[in-house]
């Protein structure tokens, strides 16, 4: 099965701080996805990474930056944690352009 | 660009009874499609997919959806629903042959399963 992991189920920050959100898969995918799940809005593409040190932005990648130093492992950071970052983070990979494997979530608040 | 319509953002329904979740999607070139299920407080598992091939996809858990492509969706089906169906569906569309691997989502449909 394949199993994609990230760091911490619960992540409570204060506004202003570096935030970093890790996420790990272990079938070899060669791309990795930060989505953030808002309710009504259903999810949407921060990041991707379609091979190691290669991103592209996604929808809303503003506020965001993205490192994958390694084949399986594809972080999220947050420069400056704000208020409205507060949200649902899943983190997706996948072969080629077929189905997305997601990892649990990270619920994070910004106070 | 490419973008998918849940028209209904909640299905409430009884148990045993038949439950349709429909998905409108719109592209200029031909795609995937995905549902995804969302229980509390978990990641995304994926129900059924659409490659090529049969337009009827079945899928786990006693899902199933049709491929339409002059209607441009992929409503969900299910004949007889349970209470643990109750969970949050997806649609998803990702574009085939492009550069763009990426899923774009609907907006979700919260199904929810009455005794």
């Amino acid at each position: 099965d394949v199993k994609v992991t990230q760091s911490s189920r619960y992540l409570v920050k204060r506004t202003g701080e570096k935030v970093f959100l890790e996420c790990v898969q272990d079938m070899d995918h060669e791309n990795m996805f930060w989505y953030r799940q808002d309710p009504g809005l259903g999810l949407r593409l921060i990041y991707f990474s379609y091979d190691v040190k290669m991103k592209e932005k996604g929808d809303i990648p503003e506020g965001y930056s993205v490192s994958r130093e390694k084949k399986e492992r594809f972080s999220l950071i947050l420069e400056s944690a704000s208020t409205n970052q507060t949200s649902m983070y899943l983190c997706a990979s996948s072969f080629a352009g077929y189905e997305q494997y997601f990892g649990p979530g990270t619920r994070l608040t910004v106070t | 660009a490419q973008s998918v319509t849940q028209l209904d953002s909640q299905v409430p329904v009884f148990e045993e009874a038949p439950v349709e979740l429909r998905c409108n999607y719109s592209s200029s070139v031909s795609v995937y499609l995905f549902w995804y299920v969302q229980y509390p407080n978990q990641g995304l598992q994926l129900l059924l997919k659409y490659l090529s091939g049969s337009t009827l996809v079945k899928g786990i858990n006693g899902f199933e959806a049709e491929f339409n492509k002059s209607q441009t969706s992929f409503h969900l089906r299910k004949p007889s629903v349970h209470i643990s169906d109750t969970a949050e569906y997806f649609c998803a569309v990702s574009l085939v042959d492009t550069g763009r691997r990426a899923l774009t989502f609907g907006s979700g449909t919260r199904l929810q399963v009455q005794p």
